[in-house]
């Protein structure tokens, strides 16, 4: 199975900072990789698919990059409502389809 | 406007069984696969078990193999999860999701994104 590394676990972050978390796979999944947002007691939201591509209607200071096997959430400039639990998921093979075990993004 | 909507969850003793449904609308359900994907208290996003826009190319993960079975019924729009011999440890909140993107082939599946999600149904497994 492939298994997918996120870092930080956690971060504090103030209104405005730019945000980075990052992906890492555990061997070549081209740009099968997907983000999610979960906000406490939600259900998680697609926020990004094949690695760059934003869903419809998340807004542009979210983005996606990818070099080899490693993956890049950005959020340049965190506003209130981006406080949440951020997920990664490969979709490069399965079954399983795995997720990271989450990054939760914090007030300073 | 597209609607996912899960129900059945509740308590159970350990050994018990349960299931579980989702109900779709506002798409062609018979044209997407559908996931079933949980979330134990506190814990992380932990994928159980797919089934394709046809009802074949079923799959489910290794901790409930065996024990748990993914079905559709297309003429009702409803996704189920059949939960047989529950463990505590089977304890979540249940989400089911649409399969968006991707393809099945020779057993495998290959670049989907789980889209949308419906609001979970919460599954205690406990004496």
């Amino acid at each position: 199975d492939i298994q997918m590394t996120q870092s930080p676990s956690s971060l504090s972050a103030s209104v405005g900072d730019r945000v980075t978390i990052t992906c890492r796979a555990s061997q070549s999944i081209s740009n099968y990789l997907n983000w999610y947002q979960q906000k406490p007691g939600k259900a998680p939201k697609l926020l990004i698919y094949t690695a760059s591509s934003l869903q419809s209607g998340v807004p542009s200071r979210f983005s996606g990059s990818e070099s080899g096997t490693d993956f890049t959430l950005t959020i340049t400039s965190l506003q209130p409502e981006d406080f949440a639990t951020y997920y990664c998921q490969q979709t490069y093979s399965a079954p399983p389809w795995t997720f990271g075990q989450g990054t939760k993004v914090e007030i300073k | 406007q597209v609607q996912l909507v899960e129900s059945g969850g509740g308590v159970v003793q350990p050994g018990g069984s349960l299931r579980l449904s989702c109900a779709v609308s506002g798409f062609p359900f018979n044209s997407y696969g559908m996931h079933w994907v949980r979330q134990a208290p506190g814990k992380g996003l932990e994928w159980v078990a797919f089934i394709g826009h046809d009802g074949n190319n079923g799959y489910h993960a290794d901790s409930v193999k065996g024990r748990f079975t993914i079905s559709r019924d297309t003429p009702r729009n409803t996704l189920y999860l059949q939960m047989n011999s529950l463990r505590a440890e089977d304890t979540a909140v249940y989400y089911c999701a649409r399969s968006t993107g991707g393809y099945c082939s020779g057993g495998h599946c290959y670049r989907d994104w789980f889209d949308p999600w419906g609001q979970g149904t919460l599954v205690t497994v406990s004496s």
